[in-house]
């Protein structure tokens, strides 16, 4: 079955530039997503199709994916974004959504 | 505005069964595929089931194939899972959300809040 796989856990500092990855079999040729969960909050997607950003989701937040790997990059990181966050993707396949196994992001 | 409101959730025995039910309201909900994802307690999502706009197909994840289905009543602008063999490990909070697209997967636009479901003797 299709596996993506997100580190555990990533730190940052405020107001630097951190990426969280996710890695598949041939990623690249799918496309990919990635959606913010505050604590005791449902999900928010905050990257679409790879690299696009819905209405009201901060310039900041920008998104890759090549090859085997998407990235979510998160630039100027503020403290409102320390949060989970998941990446996900469509099998077409086994018709199933895969999601990461999500990363914690904690801005010190 | 977009409003997505589950209900049904507590708590079963093992072997159970419950059925969710998500009202949608502040879109056409019949042009809209619509998805179940749930989250165990302090672990991440996982997709459960999804269905497009008229019904037509119905996709399952394999944890859940054969003892869940969905459904909807595009005239009543509602989402269901029907839940049959619960177990320990189906405890989660359970999510609808709407797809951005009617007929392909595409992502999840909009989530609910969930609702919160415990399998336990």
């Amino acid at each position: 079955s299709y596996e993506l796989t997100q580190p555990s856990s990533v730190s940052v500092s405020p107001g630097q530039t951190t990426s969280i990855t996710c890695s598949g079999d041939k990623l690249g040729d799918k496309y990919a997503c990635w959606y913010q969960q505050r604590p005791g909050q449902s999900p928010v997607v905050v990257i679409y199709q790879d690299n696009k950003r819905p209405s009201g989701i901060p310039e900041r937040f920008s998104g890759s994916n090549s090859g085997n790997t998407a990235t979510l990059t998160i630039s100027g990181t503020q403290a409102m974004d320390e949060a989970d966050y998941y990446c996900q993707a469509w099998d077409s396949s086994t018709a199933n959504v895969i999601f990461g196994g999500g990363t914690k992001l904690t801005v010190l | 505005q977009v409003q997505l409101v589950e209900s049904g959730g507590g708590v079963v025995q093992p072997g159970g069964s419950l059925r969710l039910s998500c009202a949608a309201s502040g879109f056409i909900f019949s042009n809209y595929g619509m998805h179940w994802v749930r989250q165990a307690p302090g672990k991440g999502l996982e997709w459960v089931a999804f269905i497009r706009s008229h019904g037509s197909n119905k996709y399952y994840a394999g944890s859940v194939r054969g003892r869940f289905t969905i459904s909807r009543d595009n005239s009543e602008n509602t989402l269901y899972m029907q839940m049959n063999s619960l177990r320990a490990e189906d405890t989660a909070v359970y999510y609808c959300a709407k797809d951005v697209s009617g007929v392909t997967v595409g992502y999840f636009e909009y989530w609910g809040q969930g609702t919160l479901v415990t399998v336990s003797s």
